[in-house]
């Protein structure tokens, strides 16, 4: 499994723009780069996934370079509701693909938005 | 569509007693997994199922056992509880299905405390 490595904490404010670079130096051809999101009290929830290039949704941007050993997650615009730890996963999809089902998380990285 | 959920919420034990976190998911999904998350800490893979009648280690799966006897259903145990399995844990489901996220949804947690 790959090892993800990623900032301990961030600092920002309101309005603006959050960058969260994970590295993966090991990344398998098969494995797809997962975030999630988690609140205090709460289990993560998904934000968006990749493979490679930039992937984009309604919440955040996701930035893959050619090489696949890093990853960043971009926030647009950030509010005091972002403040949350920030997990980056990679691992396989789908049994197709020779998937172990194993899902290892990192120690992520906590957020703070002050206003 | 109650999504994950786990019973109970809280426990208490004293050291040596046993018990038995349960999780259940509604959406079909083919991997379950259980996690614990140390307060300040990321979450760290215990036991986790790629199918009914399967199970597999994960991280520290020291000091627990696992059983899927159901699709839905996924039992965390514990038959002598430490202080050190003091914790938060949550488990999470997902698919495995080509072409989809298959990412992982999680349940509210159970917080256990081992005096």
């Amino acid at each position: 499994l790959a090892k993800t490595t990623q900032p301990i904490s961030m600092d920002s404010y309101e309005g603006q723009e959050v960058n969260i670079t994970c590295s993966h130096n090991n990344i398998a051809t098969n494995d797809y780069i997962t975030w999630y999101q988690q609140f205090p009290s709460q289990g993560p929830r998904f934000i968006i996934q990749g493979y490679k290039t930039k992937v984009t949704n309604e919440v955040a941007s996701l930035f893959i370079p050619a090489d696949r050993k890093s990853s960043t997650l971009s926030l647009p615009r950030v509010s005091l509701s972002d403040t949350a730890v920030y997990y980056c996963l990679v691992g396989e999809k789908w049994k197709g693909s020779g998937n172990t089902g194993k899902l290892i998380f990192g120690q992520g990285t906590t957020l703070q938005v002050k206003p | 569509n109650a999504g994950v959920t786990q019973t109970p919420k809280f426990r208490v034990l004293k050291t040596g007693q046993s018990m038995t976190l349960l999780c259940a998911q509604d959406m079909n999904h083919e991997y379950m997994y259980w996690y614990r998350q140390d307060p300040g800490m990321g979450l760290r893979l215990i036991h986790y199922s790629v199918g009914e009648g399967t199970t597999a280690k994960g991280e520290v799966p020291d000091g627990y056992n696992v059983s899927r006897l159901k699709k839905q259903n996924f039992l965390l145990g514990l038959e002598s509880a430490a202080p050190s399995q003091t914790s938060v844990y949550f488990c999470a489901s997902r698919t495995d299905r080509r072409g989809m996220y298959n990412e992982q949804f999680f349940g509210p947690g159970t917080r256990l405390t081992v005096l």
